[in-house]
């Protein structure tokens, strides 16, 4: 069975500050994908990120930076000098290569004040 | 309109009420899925439909029944609902993972159901 943990409930941190996001996975398979969603406030999930199980190449997009860790199970992920729009909630998910379902973290939320 | 839309946005009902949520994608893609979010659970997924077949149904109670009628829209239709199926309801779309390794699913953004 497949698992998602994301340890941290909430994080609050000031405007400008770096904030990084825990995700450790549990799965049996050899190929496998991760996934990283955003959920502000108005409720939609919105897609940030894809890793496939075989790529662990580090990865940057903006302010955003992704760590992958086969060796660990885990995908962190990092908001560099952040913003009050990165105020949201945060959802790791895992899927295994054959199937359609989705395993979710219960999701960090990030509170970012001015 | 693009991506997935869903209606109502919000809505409230009595136990003894039928209504249907209703979600429609306009990314092209071939599977969908109905996923409920409680305040004290993570993101459970509730039905797939794979090209419009139900490919999955992960112990969901009757009182819970999805239609797909076509790859591009969704149903869930709710009868004789419990106060403890209060929550947000979302629909997602991708392709399916046969066709796309990686099948990043895309979501509307939920309909807020209250049972009363």
């Amino acid at each position: 069975a497949q698992k998602v943990t994301q340890a941290q409930t909430e994080i609050s941190v000031v405007e400008k500050e770096d904030v990084t996001l825990d995700c450790v996975y549990e799965t049996r398979d050899t190929t496998y994908y991760l996934f990283w969603y955003k959920q502000p406030p108005s409720g939609e999930l919105v897609f940030l990120i894809r890793r496939n199980s075989f790529d662990e190449q580090n990865e940057i997009s903006g302010r955003y930076s992704w760590n992958f860790q086969k060796s660990t199970s885990s995908f962190n992920f990092t908001i560099t000098a952040s913003q009050v729009v990165d105020s949201a909630v945060y959802f790791c998910a895992l899927r295994e290569a054959a199937g359609n379902k989705l395993t979710f973290g219960g999701g960090t939320r990030v509170l970012v004040k001015p | 309109e693009t991506g997935v839309t869903q209606t109502p946005r919000h809505l409230v009902m009595g136990m003894t009420n039928k209504k249907s949520l209703k979600c429609e994608q306009h990314l092209g893609h071939n599977a969908m899925y109905w996923y409920k979010q409680s305040a004290k659970k993570p993101l459970e997924l509730m039905f797939v439909y794979s090209l419009e077949e139900r490919v999955e149904n992960n112990s969901v109670p009757s009182r819970f029944s999805p239609e797909c009628p076509n790859s591009s829209h969704l149903f869930l239709h709710l009868h004789t609902l419990q106060p403890e199926d209060s929550a947000l309801y979302l629909c997602a779309s991708s392709q399916r993972p046969a066709d796309s390794g990686y099948n990043e699913q895309f979501f509307g953004p939920g309909t807020r159901l209250t049972v009363l």
